[in-house]
């Protein structure tokens, strides 16, 4: 039972190229969450997922997009990096109430140049 | 979008002592008050999830105390070890239900000192 897995783990990219970041979850959980951390901030949530079918918008959705065909895979979408997203960014799942809480994957360290 | 504040942002406490730290969030409308650890090279593990006004929760040497009226929660650490260095989070959900996600203070960094 692996949890939550993120790939890739580190990645550079040139500005204007595109990639995507990979979330894995084996816990069946519905509720998953893209969150980005920047130095000396705290976790900003990009996207979040409900369910599969179903996705909205975060606090910091501006220059990425994500898709959920199904309960297990949740992955991000940067179309046209730039340095500005340069960040750290961290899958998590929950069962969806705000009391109970989220389990976080490893991380995808991203630099844009 | 929430306002959770902690402080102070870096602390250094010697091996043994005890410390704490705060976390400071809208009283209003308050649903559930998360905290997380956060080692370096790792990913943020949650420790206590808290709910109720005067609620205390304890996972060995940490303990957290919760006061929804006045908008804090304090963690505590006793006789800290090297081990417990790490940034510790606060949390709180953007919305009651909390499906649309947590926003996060900046965290604590706790450096304990051999």
């Amino acid at each position: 039972n692996a949890g939550v897995t993120q790939t890739p783990k580190f990645r550079i990219l040139k500005i204007g190229q595109s990639m995507t970041l990979q979330c894995t979850q084996d816990m069946n959980h519905n509720y998953m969450y893209w969150y980005r951390q920047d130095p000396g901030m705290g976790l900003k949530l990009i996207y979040y997922s409900v369910g599969a079918g179903i996705t909205d918008k975060g606090e910091v959705p501006n220059g990425y997009n994500v898709s959920r065909s199904t309960t297990e895979d949740f992955p991000l979408r940067l179309e046209l990096a730039a340095p500005s997203q340069t960040s750290v960014y961290f899958c998590a799942i929950s069962t969806g109430v705000g009391y109970n809480e989220q389990f976080f994957g490893p991380g995808t360290r991203l630099t844009v140049l | 979008i929430l306002n959770v504040e902690q402080s102070p942002q870096s602390l250094h406490v010697q091996e043994g002592d005890s410390t704490n730290f705060t976390c400071s969030f809208p009283s209003s409308n308050f649903y559930a008050l998360h905290w997380y650890r956060w080692e370096t090279a790792k990913s943020p593990e949650a420790l206590f999830v808290m709910t109720l006004n005067g609620d205390e929760k304890k996972k060995g040497r940490i303990s957290a105390t919760l006061n929804t009226k006045e908008g804090y929660s304090y963690l505590y650490i006793k006789g800290s070890q090297p081990e417990d260095s790490a940034t510790y989070l606060c949390a709180s959900p953007y919305s009651g239900g909390g499906a649309d996600g947590l926003t996060f203070g900046k965290g604590t960094h706790l450096i304990i000192q051999p």
